[in-house]
């Protein structure tokens, strides 16, 4: 089944404590992005990958950090975590195209991170 | 400044009525605008999408209309069902899909 996978899927931690979730997908997209969801914000786009150790900042990057080692794997981690990175974490996949085409993303089940 | 704005948070249907979701943007430059529908404790799902040089794209029961000169545009459901009770968030492409935007979503009760 042709699917994005987050873990963990609930995490309860506190500040300063590192972390990592972890996004793979298997339909061997080329591009992956990490998106936080808070009430009233809609979907922030973090980071996004264009493909392997391609990576670039979105909208909301300050406190996160991304790699892109191998094509299937996008972990998100956070170094140092702070309560106003308290969210709900999505990593989506799509296939990248030429100028003019579109791909639709596919998203993981999402993270729920509270930072204490 | 919030590129795209979904200003409903929700909106109350009657089965079988029509539904009209509204979404309004700032950045001409976009080259794709998306529709994705999220129920509770799932990731977003891709609905319908249409490109800045058309003004209509039509799915089954989803119909996404662009009017490029107000920045404006909206998903019409027909008939609304109950299971298209969720939240829909509108979002905004450039080429090749790499940076997205979306608005803040709007929840759609469909009532039975």
């Amino acid at each position: 089944e042709a699917q994005v996978t987050q873990n963990p899927r609930y995490l309860i931690t506190v500040t300063g404590k590192k972390l990592t979730v972890t996004c793979s997908q298997n339909m061997n997209h080329e591009y992956m992005s990490w998106y936080r969801q808070d009430p009233g914000l809609g979907l922030r786009q973090i980071y996004y990958s264009m493909n392997v150790e391609v990576t670039d900042k979105g909208d909301v990057p300050e406190g996160y950090k991304v790699s892109r080692k191998e094509k299937r794997n996008f972990p998100l981690i956070l170094e140092s975590p702070s309560p106003n990175q308290t969210s709900l974490y999505f990593c989506a996949s799509s296939k990248a195209g030429p100028r003019d085409t579109f791909y639709e993303q596919y998203f993981g089940p999402g993270t729920r991170l509270t930072v204490t | 400044d919030q590129q795209v704005k979904q200003n409903s948070p929700s909106l109350s249907v009657q089965e079988g009525r029509i539904s009209i979701l509204n979404c309004d943007y700032t950045n001409s430059m976009f080259d794709y605008f998306l529709w994705y529908k999220k129920y509770p404790a799932e990731g977003p799902t891709f609905l319908i999408s249409i490109s800045s040089i058309k003004d209509k794209n039509e799915d089954g029961r989803f119909t996404v209309f662009l009017n490029k000169s107000a920045k404006h545009l909206s998903l019409h459901i027909v008939p609304s069902q109950p299971g298209d009770s969720a939240v829909y968030f509108c979002a905004a492409s450039n080429t090749g899909g790499f940076k997205t935007i979306f608005g803040a979503g709007t929840r759609l009760f469909v009532k039975a």
